[in-house]
């Protein structure tokens, strides 16, 4: 079982659609998650980062995590084609060190 | 966010020579960095972990005596790549943390041995 899993897509959304990633984990001690961003040909670049269940809010962003699922989603609002790109989900592992999921990729069509 | 640098940022060598990639943290002080590899469509593949002063944890599979890092200073770590091969061509990333804090990565290194 992947540490990390994300479906891979590609997910496409209208623009000013509601972009929903989703990402699952597999280690139960975890307890620091994060978002990335990727753009094509670039290195990933923190969006969000949540350490305790529920919503947390950041301009068009929201992530969500549930520690009792293992279950960790990032929302983007009012989506533009300039947030398509690559949406990597990262787990702190019980070393401390971050594991990271396949990444979703998201295309928003104008 | 913290400021994280690479140089080269494209390097093109022949095959079998050494390629040195340096990682800097620029506004902060790294005790772990970490170096990925990530090919074209596919996902960052962690590499190996160091710290600060000591040795570096290799991931399995990666050859330590091919990928040599040296983490000499709290905002330094290079990657080495010995006796490049075709097959070594691939985009290297670093990233850096402080203590238990969010990772930042830089900007990567695309590597292309012919």
């Amino acid at each position: 079982q992947k540490e990390v899993e994300q479906n891979s897509g590609p997910l496409s959304v209208p623009e000013g659609a509601i972009a929903s990633l989703n990402c699952t984990y597999s280690d139960r001690v975890s307890q620091s998650f994060f978002w990335y961003r990727q753009y094509s040909g670039k290195s990933p670049e923190l969006i969000m980062s949540i350490y305790s269940n529920g919503d947390k809010e950041d301009g068009r962003f929201t992530a969500q995590l549930n520690k009792a699922s293992q279950y960790v989603s990032l929302l983007i609002r009012d989506s533009q084609p300039s947030d398509s790109a690559t949406y990597l989900c990262a787990v702190n592992d019980n070393n401390n060190d971050m594991r990271f999921g396949a990444g979703t990729r998201l295309t928003v069509k104008p | 966010g913290a400021v994280v640098s690479q140089h080269p940022s494209r390097v093109i060598c022949k095959s079998g020579t050494s390629v040195k990639i340096e990682c800097r943290s620029l506004d902060f002080q790294a005790t772990t960095m970490f170096w990925y590899r990530q090919f074209p469509k596919k996902s960052l593949m962690l590499m190996a972990t160091s710290n600060e002063g000591s040795k570096a944890t290799y991931e399995q599979g990666v050859e330590k005596d091919k990928f040599l890092i040296n983490h000499a200073s709290l905002t330094l770590s290079t990657l080495t790549v010995t006796s490049a091969h075709p097959e070594d061509s691939s985009f290297y990333i670093c990233s850096a943390r402080r203590l238990a804090e969010t990772q930042y990565f830089g900007p990567g290194t695309r590597l292309l041995v012919l």
